[in-house]
């Protein structure tokens, strides 16, 4: 199975500010991987699809990158909505596997 | 607008079954592969089980092998999700959604919750 890996675990920000996640994959997805959004009690919610095509929807503060093993989602100026629970997600084989996810708080 | 609606969670006894329904609609549901997707309480996500559009292709995790079996109507616009032989550490809120291909998981219904306890 391919192992996925989200660094940091929990990340502080402030409004405005440029945020980072990381996401690296055990072996090559290609560039099949999807990051979600999460809101306590809510479904995840599809950002980013194929590395960094954004879905229909999705506000252009937010950006994906990379291919193989290594992937980034940064969103450029943080909104009060973007606190959440960010997970990767790789579906280049089954099973598909996610990251164990990174919470944004707010500082 | 696409809806996935999912029912039959509850609490159940360990060794115990249950049935799983998602019903869909706003979007030709035959054309399309679906999963399901569960969290445990407090945990993160993971992928159960695949189901292509015309049911030829169908995946399990490791963890529910054997013990879940997925299944569609197309006539109904409906996928299920059985599940015996239940144990404690199947305890989840468990998602059906849509499994497109390029997009993966691009819809998700709101969740039911299985609890398994005695």
């Amino acid at each position: 199975d391919i192992q996925m890996t989200q660094s940091p675990s929990t990340l502080s920000a402030s409004l405005g500010d440029r945020v980072t996640i990381t996401c690296r994959a055990s072996q090559s997805v290609s560039s099949w991987l999807a990051w979600y959004q999460q809101k306590p009690g809510k479904a995840p919610k599809l950002l980013i699809y194929k590395a960094s095509s954004l879905e229909s929807g999705v506000p252009s503060r937010f950006s994906g990158s990379g291919s193989g093993t290594e992937f980034t989602l940064t969103i450029s100026s943080l909104q009060p909505d973007d606190f959440a629970t960010y997970y990767c997600q790789q579906y280049n084989s089954y099973p598909y596997t996610f990251g164990q996810g990174t919470k944004l708080e707010i500082k | 607008e696409v809806q996935l609606v999912e029912s039959g969670g509850g609490l159940v006894q360990p060794g115990g079954s249950l049935r799983l329904s998602c019903a869909a609609s706003g979007f030709t549901f035959s054309i399309y592969s679906m999963s399901w997707v569960r969290q445990a309480p407090g945990k993160g996500l993971e992928w159960v089980s695949y189901i292509s559009s015309s049911t030829g292709t169908i995946y399990y995790a490791d963890s529910v092998k054997g013990r879940f079996t997925i299944s569609r109507d197309n006539a109904e616009n409906s996928l299920y999700l059985q599940m015996i032989s239940l144990r404690d550490e199947d305890t989840a809120v468990y998602y059906c959604a849509t499994d497109g291909g390029s997009t993966s998981f691009q819809h998700w219904g709101q969740g039911t919750l299985v609890t398994v306890s005695s």
